[in-house]
């Protein structure tokens, strides 16, 4: 089992620019969770799917953020534009279902100069 | 809204030194608990788990104990390692969302 994948592992852009994250949860897991992880604020849940249909993006933090489930195998998160305080770990999880255990990929470091 | 409150970090300790990180919480219903780990460069693990009160979560010599009468989940260890160095995260969930603590560094020195 690969685990849930997250590209890239690293991302080091410059403020205004389109940053976008990938995520590829665990076959045969129906919801997907997307987090970021601040010194500040620390972990906090920004959107989540349930069979590629978003549920709950009470958690994004304004219009510049976006994310897309297209397929049961993909999500994206999108940041247009960028900007310094952006900058964090990006964490995706995945689950059967949004009712169990949540397994964790290894973050997207973002930093926005 | 419901919340996790966890013990202010770092933990230092030396080796075989006996661990508790003390976590409470805050819940308008009937929350399942748990105890995350993160170790350094990865994402989060579950570490243990408890669904109902009383009930006690355990793994890795890690335990747990739902104490609903005093709203905690205090993770424990009679005898750390140095492996067990990490930042360890108190969470709760009570529909679909995960609410995590603020999250314990944990230092253990040979």
């Amino acid at each position: 089992d690969a685990g849930v994948i997250q590209s890239p592992r690293h991302e080091v852009t410059e403020m205004g620019q389109e940053v976008t994250l990938r995520c590829k949860p665990i076959s045969g897991h129906n919801s997907l969770f997307w987090y970021r992880q601040t010194m500040m604020r620390g972990l906090e849940l920004l959107i989540y799917f349930n069979n590629n249909v978003p549920i709950d993006d009470s958690g994004m933090p304004e219009d510049r953020f976006s994310a897309k489930m297209p397929n049961a195998s993909f999500s994206t998160l999108k940041i247009q534009p960028s900007e310094p305080r952006d900058s964090a770990v990006y964490f995706c999880a995945s689950s059967f279902s949004s009712q169990e255990t949540q397994y964790f990929g290894p973050g997207t470091r973002l930093l926005v100069l | 809204g419901d919340s996790v409150t966890q013990m202010e970090g770092p933990v230092t300790l030396s080796e075989e030194a006996f661990l508790t990180i003390n976590c409470t919480y805050t819940a308008t219903g009937y929350p399942s608990l748990f105890w995350y780990v993160q170790y350094p460069g990865e994402g989060l693990q579950l570490l243990l788990k408890a669904t109902k009160a009383d009930d006690k979560g355990s793994n890795k010599g890690f335990e747990a104990t739902y104490r609903k009468e005093t709203t905690s989940f205090h993770l424990e260890k009679g005898s750390v390692q140095v492996s067990d160095s990490a930042v360890y995260f108190c969470a709760l969930r009570d529909t679909d969302k995960l609410i995590f603590g603020t999250g314990t560094r944990l230092q253990v020195f040979p």
